[in-house]
């Protein structure tokens, strides 16, 4: 099944402990991307990353690392988590960055919680 | 800065009427703009996509217009279903970057 996957689904730590969300894809999609979600500011892109080795960032990067050595990952990497980064992350990928394919798969969402 | 506006109020509509969501925006110019349905606690699902010289898409139940010097795109559900019920973003692509709006939150009344 052509599927975007993320893990954890849900995760609550505490403020400056290091983590990462995982982020995979099955559908040898060029462009990958990380979003957060919070209410009444809708989807706000962080990073993206047109292929392999090439990243850049979205709106709101600050306190966020990426990285894509494989086609088919796009970790989101929080390196001193702070409670302001609470939120619903989601991982998108599509066939291509800009054309006509560039409809967006989304994963389920992994709810951060930093306390 | 570029600026995506939904209506933030929900909108609440009879079965069977059609629903018609707006979505405007300012200080850019899409190469696309993209309509996705979003499920609570769930990822968003692509609807539509519609380039920007074309005026009007549709698939099914669903039409968009896509009005470029208005710069505002309506989003149509014919014939609604209790099944619609769900938030609606729209998002405007063009070079890497994708900015979607807040999403309009819709309900259809049996």
């Amino acid at each position: 099944e052509a599927q975007v996957t993320q893990n954890p689904r849900y995760l609550i730590t505490v403020t400056g402990k290091k983590l990462t969300v995982t982020c995979s894809q099955n559908m040898n999609h060029e462009y990958m991307s990380w979003y957060r979600q919070d209410p009444g500011l809708g989807l706000r892109q962080i990073y993206y990353s047109m292929n392999v080795e090439v990243t850049d960032k979205g709106d709101v990067p600050e306190g966020y690392k990426v990285s894509r050595k494989e086609k088919r990952n796009f970790p989101l990497i929080l390196e001193s988590p702070s409670p302001n980064q609470t939120s619903l992350y989601f991982c998108a990928s599509s066939l291509e960055a800009s054309g006509v394919y560039n409809e967006q798969f989304f994963g389920p969402g992994t709810r951060l919680t930093v306390l | 800065s570029q600026k995506i506006e939904q209506n933030s109020e929900a909108l609440n509509i009879q079965e069977g009427k059609t629903a018609t969501l707006t979505c405007n925006y300012t200080n850019y110019s899409p190469a696309y703009l993209q309509w996705y349905r979003q499920d609570p606690g769930r990822g968003p699902v692509f609807l539509l996509l519609i380039r920007e010289n074309e005026k009007e898409k549709r698939k099914e139940r669903l039409k968009v217009t896509f009005d470029t010097t208005l710069k505002q795109s309506l989003f149509h559900i014919t014939a609604s279903q209790p099944a619609d019920s769900a938030t609606y973003l729209c998002a405007l692509a063009g070079g890497f970057k994708t900015i979607f709006g807040a999403g309009t939150r819709l309900f259809v009344k049996a």
